[in-house]
C-alpha cells in the first residue's frame, strides 16, 4: 500500500529552524516532492530528492534517504509569512501517481 | 502564477447535480492531474492524463470523470453530486510525467 506520515502540526519562533520529517512506504519511489501551501492557495513546489542526500536552495534544504524511507525538509531564518502547510509527495515506481502526504501545518511566531 | 489556469473559481450547486470543470495546463505541459482536497483534508490524486491519454487513477469515484483534449486542455466531470464532494479541486501540469507539478489555482465546490 501508499502511506506517507507527517507530524500533523509545528510550532517554531521567528529566527529560528525547523525540521519537518516525513517517512514513506510506497510501491516503488521515483522521486519525492516537497510543496507549500498556505491556507486556500494552491501548493507551490519547493524541493525534490531523488538521489540520497541533501538539497539546498536558499532558506530551504530538503534531505532524502531511501534506504529508511526518511526525508525532512529544513527551513531556516523562519519568517511569518512561512506559516503555512507542508506537503511531502511521492512519485511512485511508474511515474504515474503522485502519493502525497498529509501536510504539517506550521505556525511561526514572533 | 504558475501559469496552469482553472475554471471557475467558485461554484454553487445543489445535490444530483452536474458540473464540469475546466483546467489549462502551463504551455508545453503534456501532463494534467486533478486532485480533490476536502477540508482539512490531504489532496486526495483523482487521475492523471498524459497527451491526450489516461495514465493512472487515484480515488477517483465512478461519479466523477475526465477527459484531455487535443489541445491539452482537460476537463473533470462530476455528476450525482452528494455533499461530500464539497472540497477544493485543484488541476496540476507537468512537461513529462516525471516532472515537477504546477498547480493551478483551484476550483471551490460547494454543493447544497
Amino acid at each position: 500500500g501508499q502511506n506517507i506520515d507527517q507530524p500533523t502540526e509545528m510550532t517554531a519562533t521567528e529566527g529560528a529552524i525547523v525540521q519537518i520529517n516525513c517517512t514513506y512506504q510506497t510501491s516503488g519511489f521515483n522521486g519525492l516532492f516537497w510543496y507549500q501551501q498556505h491556507a486556500g492557495e494552491a501548493p507551490t513546489f519547493l524541493s525534490y530528492n531523488v538521489l540520497d542526500g541533501l538539497e539546498e536552495k536558499g532558506r530551504f534544504s530538503s534531505f532524502l534517504s531511501r534506504s529508511k524511507g526518511y526525508s525532512y525538509l529544513l527551513l531556516k531564518e523562519l519568517q511569518m509569512k512561512d506559516s503555512a502547510s507542508y506537503l511531502c509527495a511521492v512519485l511512485d515506481n511508474y511515474g504515474q501517481n503522485f502519493v502525497f502526504g498529509p501536510g504539517t501545518r506550521l505556525s511561526v511566531l514572533p | 502564477d504558475s501559469g496552469v489556469t482553472q475554471t471557475p473559481k467558485h461554484l454553487i450547486t445543489a445535490t444530483g447535480q452536474r458540473v464540469t470543470l475546466r483546467c489549462s495546463p502551463r504551455s508545453g505541459d503534456l501532463s494534467v492531474y486533478w486532485y480533490q482536497q476536502s477540508l482539512d483534508q490531504g489532496l486526495q490524486f483523482l487521475i492523471h492524463y498524459y497527451n491526450g491519454e489516461e495514465r493512472a487513477k487515484g480515488n477517483i469515484l465512478e461519479r466523477f470523470s475526465a477527459q484531455q483534449f487535443p489541445d491539452l486542455h482537460s476537463e473533470l466531470n462530476l455528476s450525482s453530486l452528494e455533499l461530500g464532494d464539497s472540497a477544493l479541486y485543484f488541476c496540476a501540469s507537468s512537461e513529462d510525467y516525471q516532472e515537477t507539478q504546477y498547480f493551478g489555482p483551484g476550483t471551490r465546490l460547494l454543493v447544497l
